[in-house]
């Protein structure tokens, strides 16, 4: 059963802090893994898709990586701003579904 | 409509009462699957289509739960006999693909039963 786990559960740092969000997943067989963002009351925003053949995928100040064969993704983020400040999920798909994990909580001080 | 839309937003339900959570996917989106997401905790699958036909329900937690999609685009996940327990936000996503697109999800219905 796939499993995954994200690490840590909550994360605060300064302003224009470089940071970086800890993805695990127990199943190596997937076919894409995807980085969301989650905004108090709101639903999912897609942030990066990566596919199975890939490493990385880039958007902005956000870079995520994926080692399939370890089982482990991280999502950079470069030069924080307090606006990124959310609960970032991670999720793996190997049927279609998604398998998430818990969550980081995320807060930049200004 | 640009994104997946739900509605309501917001539901308060009584014990024991029926509820019916709508959700519109992106047009043109093969797939269509619905979440549940308790305080706190990563979205978890309830039930998943492609088109009209209903392909896993391996998450519905109990026969209360009933999910359909019957023209292949706007799907209701209906509960009956509403329980606390059900309180919890409910997700909807669509992706254009059956497997290896990206997922876009609406913005939920947070239901509460009192």
């Amino acid at each position: 059963k796939q499993e995954v786990t994200q690490i840590p559960a909550a994360l605060s740092v300064p302003e224009g802090e470089n940071l970086v969000l800890n993805c695990s997943f127990t199943d190596s067989a997937i076919y894409n893994l995807q980085w969301f963002r989650q905004d108090p009351g709101k639903g999912l925003t897609s942030l990066l898709l990566i596919q199975s053949s890939q490493r990385e995928q880039t958007s902005g100040r956000l870079n995520a990586s994926l080692d399939k064969s370890s089982g482990r993704s991280t999502l950079y983020i470069a030069a924080s701003q307090p606006g990124d400040s959310a609960t970032y999920l991670c999720a793996v798909s190997n049927t279609g579904k998604l398998i998430f994990g818990q969550g980081t909580t995320l807060q930049v001080k200004p | 409509g640009a994104g997946v839309s739900q509605s309501p937003r917001y539901k308060v339900a009584k014990r024991g009462q029926d509820v019916a959570l709508r959700c519109d996917p992106i047009s043109g989106h093969v797939s269509l699957f619905w979440y549940q997401q308790a305080l706190g905790q990563g979205p978890e699958f309830l039930t998943y289509f492609q088109n009209e036909a209903q392909l896993d329900k391996s998450g519905l937690p109990s026969d209360r739960f009933f999910a359909e999609r019957p023209e292949g685009s706007v799907s209701t996940l209906k509960i009956q006999r509403t329980q606390q327990e059900d309180s919890a936000v409910y997700l909807c996503a669509s992706s254009l693909q059956p497997q290896g697109t990206e997922a876009f999800f609406g913005q939920g219905t947070r239901l509460t039963v009192v």
